[in-house]
C-alpha cells in the first residue's frame, strides 16, 4: 500500500544488544517523526526530520538513541546497548511539509528487551 | 510546559449512547489541538483537529470544540456505534516547533 511502513513489526532483544528500526514514509513526505509509546501511555516525541536534516532531537532519552535519514526518505532509529526500560512501541509518522499537522502513522515496531 | 490530560478509561457504552471523552491541556501560547484514533490492529489516525480558539473540529459524527477559557477540547458523539470501539488520544502541537504532545489515551468499547 501507500502508507507508512515499519520493520520489523516485533523485535526481541537481550539487554545490551543494539537494535535498528526502519521506517519507510509515504513517498514525497518531507517531514518524518519518531515517537516512543510505552504500554498504556500516549506516544512521546523523540525526533523530527525535514528531508535528511534532523531538525529536532530533543526527545531522544539518552545518547544510546540515534536516528538518521541519509537520503531524505527511509529513516532508521538505532538503540545501542538496549535496556529494559527501552521496551515500548516505536512509531514513525510522516507528513507533507505544508501540512505537518496531518501526520500519517505507521503500525509501529514493538520492542521487548529481556 | 506543554501537556495533555485526558479522561481515564476504559469506557464502555451501549450502542447509540452519547459519548464524551474529556481532554484538557497546558501549553504556552495557542497550540493546535487534535484527536487521534487507533482502531484494533491499526495505526494512529487523525480523527479531527482545531487550530484556534472556538474552532470546532468534526469528522465521522465526532466533534470537539477548542475552548481557550477552559483549556479544553472534549470529544463528543451523539450516538456511538460498535465500529467506534478504539483507543482515542488527545494531542496538542505548539504554534512553534514540531513536537506533538499526546495524552495517555482512552479506550472505548461499544457493545451492541
Amino acid at each position: 500500500g501507500a502508507g507508512v511502513s515499519q520493520s520489523p513489526r516485533y523485535k526481541v532483544a537481550k539487554r545490551g544488544q543494539d537494535v535498528a528500526l526502519r521506517c519507510d514514509p509515504i513517498s514525497g513526505h518531507v517531514s518524518l517523526f519518531w515517537y516512543q509509546q510505552a504500554l498504556g501511555q500516549g506516544p512521546e516525541f523523540l525526533t523530527y526530520f525535514q528531508n535528511e536534516a534532523q531538525l529536532d532531537k530533543s526527545g531522544l532519552p539518552s545518547d544510546r538513541f540515534f536516528a538518521e535519514r541519509p537520503e531524505g526518505s527511509v529513516s532508521t532509529l538505532k538503540i545501542q546497548r538496549t535496556q529494559q526500560e527501552d521496551s515500548a512501541v516505536y512509531l514513525c509518522a510522516s507528513s507533507l511539509l505544508t501540512e505537518q499537522e496531518t501526520q500519517y502513522f505507521g503500525p509501529g515496531t514493538r520492542l521487548l528487551v529481556l | 510546559g506543554n501537556s495533555v490530560t485526558q479522561m481515564e478509561g476504559p469506557v464502555t457504552l451501549s450502542e447509540e449512547a452519547f459519548l464524551t471523552i474529556n481532554c484538557t491541556y497546558t501549553a504556552t501560547g495557542y497550540p493546535s489541538l487534535f484527536w487521534y484514533v487507533q482502531y484494533p490492529g491499526e495505526g494512529l489516525q487523525l480523527l479531527l483537529k482545531a487550530t484556534k480558539a472556538d474552532d470546532k473540529g468534526s469528522n465521522k459524527g465526532f466533534e470537539a470544540t477548542y475552548r481557550k477559557e477552559t483549556t479544553s477540547f472534549h470529544l463528543e458523539k451523539g450516538s456511538v456505534q460498535v465500529s467506534d470501539s478504539a483507543v482515542y488520544f488527545c494531542a496538542l502541537r505548539r504554534i512553534t516547533g514540531n513536537q506533538f504532545y499526546f495524552g495517555t489515551g482512552t479506550s472505548l468499547t461499544v457493545i451492541p
